[in-house]
Formats: C-alpha cells, sequence, structure tokens
C-alpha cells in the first residue's frame, strides 16, 4: 500500500464543474502540498497545508490532520485546469509522491 | 523570477555517452533534491543534500552520480546513460519552513 494515496486516478469534468480530488495519507507529516503538473511541464506547487485550509482564487484546499487526509477543490473548472495534480507529503526530509490524478476539463 | 533554474530544458545524447544536468537556486534553500520522472509516473528521489550532506537513494543507480559544489548550483551525472535512463530530471528545493520549489525539469533523450 502507498504511503500517499489519491482518488480518483483520472477524472474527466465539463467547464463550469465543482471538481475534488482527495489524497489520504498513512506517514506522520510536517506538511502537504498540493502540485500540479501540465504535460510535459515542470511542476508548480500550488498549496502547502498544515492545518486548516488554504483558498487562492477559484483553489482551495484543505487538510484534516487527525484523518489524515486532504482534498484539494476547483470552483468553476475551467479547460486551461486540465493538468495531473500531485498530493505530496513532508516526512522528515522526504517528499512522498501519491500516483496524480489527471484532470480534463472539457469546454 | 526564476528561483530554481535547470540547465539544458532538453537534452538529447547517446547510448553510453556522459552527460550533466545541472540546476542552479536563488533562494538559498539549504536542501536540493535531484527526481527522476518517467510518464505518467510520480517523481523517484534520486539523492537529496541537507547543505553538502549527500544523501543516496538505495535504489539509486551506481550509473548516477551527483554534486553540489556550493549552495546555489547542484549537477546531476549520468556516466554511460542507457536508453532506460530517458526520463524527466526535476530539480528541487525546500526552505526552512518546508515550502517546495520545483524547477522545469530537463528532458532527457537518450538515442
Amino acid at each position: 500500500k502507498n504511503e500517499v494515496e489519491q482518488s480518483p486516478q483520472n477524472l474527466t469534468a465539463q467547464e463550469g464543474e465543482f471538481i475534488t480530488i482527495n489524497c489520504s495519507y498513512s506517514v506522520g507529516i510536517s506538511a502537504l502540498h498540493w502540485l500540479q503538473q501540465h504535460p510535459g511541464g515542470g511542476i508548480v506547487s500550488l498549496f502547502m497545508l498544515s492545518s486548516g485550509k488554504k483558498k487562492h482564487g477559484r483553489l482551495i484546499a484543505t487538510i484534516n490532520i487527525q484523518e489524515k487526509h486532504s482534498s484539494l477543490h476547483i470552483t468553476a473548472s475551467h479547460p486551461r485546469d486540465s493538468a495531473v495534480y500531485i498530493c505530496a507529503v513532508v516526512s522528515g526530509s522526504r517528499l512522498t509522491f501519491g500516483e496524480g490524478t489527471q484532470l480534463t476539463v472539457n469546454p | 523570477d526564476a528561483m530554481v533554474i535547470q540547465n539544458p530544458r532538453y537534452q538529447v545524447t547517446q547510448f553510453g555517452k556522459p552527460v550533466t544536468l545541472s540546476c542552479s537556486q536563488t533562494l538559498n534553500h539549504n536542501v536540493m533534491y535531484w527526481y527522476q520522472q518517467k510518464s505518467s509516473q510520480a517523481p523517484k528521489l534520486l539523492f537529496h543534500y541537507y547543505d553538502k550532506d549527500f544523501n543516496n537513494e538505495a535504489d539509486t543507480p551506481d550509473n548516477f552520480q551527483s554534486r553540489r559544489p556550493n549552495t546555489s548550483f547542484c549537477f546531476l551525472d549520468i556516466r554511460s546513460p542507457g536508453l532506460g535512463d530517458a526520463a524527466m530530471y526535476l530539480c528541487a528545493t525546500r526552505g526552512s519552513y518546508n515550502e517546495q520549489f520545483f524547477g522545469p525539469g530537463t528532458r532527457l533523450t537518450v538515442l
């Protein structure tokens, strides 16, 4: 079992839909990152969380430390949101990645 | 303002011909990482540095080596690239508050 599990693996939505991607982890962490990677591109950190909730534009990230669970929400999704979204946890000096969620938003 | 810079962005090498990928950072972060990412897979940690302390992952092939001459620069040397080493190579840094910054990656093609 992976230390970081994401669901769903693939997600297709229509423009404007509300999207949720989930992440569960099984190790003790000091922080959790939500990362975005466009096809053939580098990785961008969207959020770093250690508790609670953060919002940036149409993106919202939440974390429940007791339940070892985090969610990334995208409101009013747009085709430019199409990318791979990766949950990654900081444990000691390591960053452990989930397998990623491929999001496709159709116009 | 680029904070983690990788050069080159695309590198083509021949089977067995040594290649060096470079990474520089303007963030003055102590921790630097090299990851290998193959298509549709999560990044795989190859090495990381805490300052000059070098940490090699147990399953990183001997073919791969790394140098960090100073805080700003880090190099990945692939001594004898094989076809299986074709991948995206990502450099990343970590700051004191666990903030992570990734470079744009170098895509390596082995002919």
